[in-house]
C-alpha cells in the first residue's frame, strides 16, 4: 500500500461544530504532516509529527488540534472554525523527518465553513 | 531567510516547444531543492530532486549555486505536462519543513 488516504473527501461545517479529519498511511512512514492549501496557492505547513510526537506547530490557532494516535494515523480535530478556514487540508507522510523532501501527499479534504 | 521564488504564475506554450519553469532560492548553506507537480484532480507528488540528477518524464533541473536557481526544463512539451509545478526547498535542521514557491501553472496548448 503506497498511498496516503484521507477522509472525508468533503466536509461542510458550521462555526459551532466539532469535526475531525482523518489521515492514514501504511507505508511504515514515521513522519506525518498537515497542510492547508487555498486555491492556486502552495500548501502551507501546519503541523509535523515525528514518531507520533508533535515536532512542529506553525503557530496554528488552537481551534485546530492535531493528534497522532499511532504510527499510521493522523487526525485533525476542528472546533469553532471561521469561514476563512475553508480550504483544502492535505496530509502527507515521509519515511523520516530527515527525508521530508519526499513527501507522499493524500488527496485532501475540502473543508467549507459556513 | 529561506525563500523560494517562482516568478511566473502562468506559463503557456505550444506542444513540442521547449519549456523552462523558473525557480530562485534564498538559503545560507547547501540547499536541497525539489520540484513537485500537481496534475488536475491528482495529488501533489515529487517530480525531481536535485541530488539525483535524473530525468523524469523528460524533465531535468540543474542547481546553479552562483545564480541561486533551480530551473525546470523540458526540450519538447507535451499536453499531458499541463499542471501546477512547485519548486521546494528543504528547510534547515531536519525539521521536516519544505518551503514551497508560489507555483507556476504550465499550460501546453495543442
Amino acid at each position: 500500500d503506497t498511498e496516503v488516504t484521507q477522509t472525508p473527501k468533503h466536509l461542510v461545517m458550521g462555526m459551532t461544530n466539532k469535526k475531525s479529519l482523518k489521515c492514514e498511511q501504511h507505508m511504515g512512514h514515521r513522519a506525518m504532516y498537515w497542510y492547508k492549501q487555498k486555491a492556486k496557492k502552495p500548501p502551507e505547513l501546519m503541523f509535523v509529527y515525528s514518531y507520533e510526537k508533535l515536532s512542529i506547530n506553525e503557530s496554528v490557532p488552537s481551534r485546530f488540534s492535531p493528534e497522532c494516535p499511532n504510527s499510521s494515523l493522523l487526525n485533525l480535530h476542528l472546533h469553532a472554525l471561521q469561514p476563512e478556514d475553508s480550504a483544502l487540508y492535505l496530509c502527507a507522510s515521509s519515511r523520516r523527518l530527515a527525508e521530508s523532501y519526499e513527501q507522499y501527499f493524500g488527496p485532501g479534504t475540502r473543508l467549507t465553513v459556513t | 531567510a529561506q525563500r523560494v521564488t517562482q516568478p511566473e504564475k502562468l506559463l503557456s506554450v505550444f506542444k513540442g516547444a521547449p519549456v523552462e519553469l523558473k525557480c530562485n532560492y534564498s538559503y545560507s548553506g547547501s540547499p536541497e531543492l525539489f520540484w513537485y507537480v500537481q496534475y488536475s484532480r491528482q495529488r501533489l507528488q515529487l517530480l525531481l530532486r536535485h541530488i539525483s540528477r535524473e530525468s523524469i518524464k523528460g524533465f531535468t533541473a540543474d542547481l546553479n549555486k552562483g545564480e541561486t536557481s533551480f530551473h525546470l526544463k523540458k526540450p519538447f512539451a507535451q499536453e499531458e505536462d499541463s499542471a501546477m509545478y512547485y519548486c521546494a526547498l528543504k528547510g534547515s535542521s531536519n525539521t521536516g519543513k519544505l518551503i514551497f514557491g508560489q507555483g507556476t501553472t504550465l499550460q501546453v496548448k495543442p
